[in-house]
């Protein structure tokens, strides 16, 4: 079975705060992404990452960034949170291009 | 306008009956298509690929109409522990490896 792990289920932090949301996937896959899930607005791609130290945009990057210096942990980093960052953030892996993708079970965030 | 389009629903129906989901992508040159279903506060699960021959998974068929781009789920015989979010997907098609995640069809089967 695929296992994707994520650092925290709930974490609070204060506006301003540097935030670190580490994913962990246990299959090797080649690609990562980083969601966040908002009443009414679904799921929206933040960033992804196709291979080690490589990283695209995905439709909402403002206010993040990641990292990925190994093939198995994508990282998620709020430079300096903020109220609005307030939401759901689950990661994804999938094994190729087209692939089925494997989510993590969430991190709920907090930011007041 | 929107990359994959749902009806939120929510659709209730009664144990035993069938129930179907639609949903419509503006992207032509897609290649993958997926339903995935998502429990109250969990995160998404693959339920099913979609193929363009149309591909059945027990009590579920998903079909696939290319030149309408129209996705569809049919679920029959529904079951209590069916009720869940239902979420089209569909890939980026400007990116092999992204997806394009509907915004989710509700259901609740009742007893």
């Amino acid at each position: 079975d695929v296992k994707v792990t994520q650092s925290s289920r709930y974490l609070v932090k204060r506006t301003g705060e540097k935030v670190f949301l580490e994913c962990v996937q246990d299959m090797d896959h080649e690609n990562m992404f980083w969601y966040r899930q908002d009443p009414g607005l679904g799921l929206r791609l933040i960033y992804f990452s196709y291979d080690v130290k490589m990283k695209e945009k995905g439709d909402i990057p403002e206010g993040y960034s990641v990292s990925r210096e190994k093939k198995e942990r994508f990282s998620l980093i709020l430079e300096s949170a903020s109220t609005n960052q307030t939401s759901m953030y689950l990661c994804a892996s999938s094994p190729g291009a087209l692939g089925t993708q494997y989510f993590g079970p969430g991190t709920r965030l907090l930011v007041l | 306008r929107k990359e994959v389009e749902q009806d939120p629903g929510p659709f209730n129906v009664p144990e035993g009956a069938t129930v179907a989901f639609n949903c419509t992508y503006s992207n032509s040159a897609s290649q993958s298509f997926f339903w995935y279903r998502q429990d109250c506060r969990k995160e998404p699960k693959l339920l099913m690929s979609v193929y363009s021959s149309g591909n059945e998974d027990g009590r579920f068929t998903a079909q696939l109409n290319r030149a309408s781009q129209y996705i569809s789920l049919l679920i029959r015989d529904s079951k209590l522990s069916d009720s869940a979010t239902y979420l089209c997907v569909v890939n980026m098609a400007n990116s092999g490896y992204a997806l394009n995640f509907g915004k989710g069809t509700s259901l609740l089967v009742t007893p």
